[in-house]
């Protein structure tokens, strides 16, 4: 089955130590999201490409960023984390032509825990 | 800019009974509307879509919504609640337009219980 795949699904990480976080697809999508969730909040969008163009959301820190190496991958790094990023982190997937996207397609997340 | 009221964070209903989340938008361009539901610690998935074809849109698991536009709203309904309905709902806007590539803009969120 064509998926969004997230790994690992739990990360533990230590106050300020460098974390990378994966995402996968096999839908040949060409817009991948990242999205930050925390505890009983609404996703809240970090930045996505469009192709190989990188698109940051305007109140994204400069602590994170992203790479996407091919159609398929794209990663997450953090590199400091705080406490205060401890939250799921949600991949999501969309195709779009032009300026108009379709559905996007979530992976199950991964949950960052900063000790 | 677009934006998406939930009404009411917390939602109880029997099992069998009505289930109504109800979600009110604000968008300068025609949107695209979606519900997605959220089972703890899991990935967003897709309820269903409106994109500018059926006012009522019916989804899976028997949920389905009406967009309407006078109103600004999305509601959510089903005709009766199962236990396995109990999770979180969010709604979600897309602008049709401009640079936003599909980007969806959530509610905060309706977690729906449903009792036995």
């Amino acid at each position: 089955d064509a998926m969004v795949i997230q790994n690992p699904r739990y990360q533990v990480t230590q106050f300020g130590k460098p974390v990378t976080l994966s995402c996968s697809q096999t839908l040949n999508h060409n817009v991948m999201y990242w999205y930050q969730q925390k505890s009983s909040q609404a996703p809240k969008l970090l930045f996505h490409y469009y192709d190989k163009d990188f698109n940051n959301e305007a109140d994204t820190p400069d602590n994170f960023q992203s790479r996407r190496p091919n159609t398929s991958f794209c990663f997450l790094d953090i590199r400091s984390p705080g406490l205060g990023d401890a939250a799921m982190y949600l991949c999501a997937t969309s195709r779009a032509t032009g300026r108009v996207s379709g559905e996007q397609f979530f992976g199950p997340g991964t949950r960052l825990t900063v000790l | 800019a677009q934006s998406v009221t939930q009404l009411g964070s917390h939602v109880s209903v029997s099992e069998g009974a009505l289930v109504l989340l109800r979600c009110n938008y604000s968008s300068s361009v025609p949107p695209y509307l979606f519900w997605y539901v959220q089972y703890p610690n899991q990935g967003l998935q897709l309820l269903l879509k409106y994109t500018s074809a059926a006012t009522l849109v019916k989804g899976i698991n028997g949920f389905e919504a009406e967009f309407k536009k006078s109103e600004t709203s999305f509601h959510l309904t089903k005709p009766s609640a199962h236990m396995s309905d109990a999770a979180e709902y969010f709604c979600a806007v897309s602008e049709t337009s401009g640079t936003s590539y599909g980007k969806l803009t959530f509610g905060q969120g309706t977690i729906l219980t449903v009792h036995p």
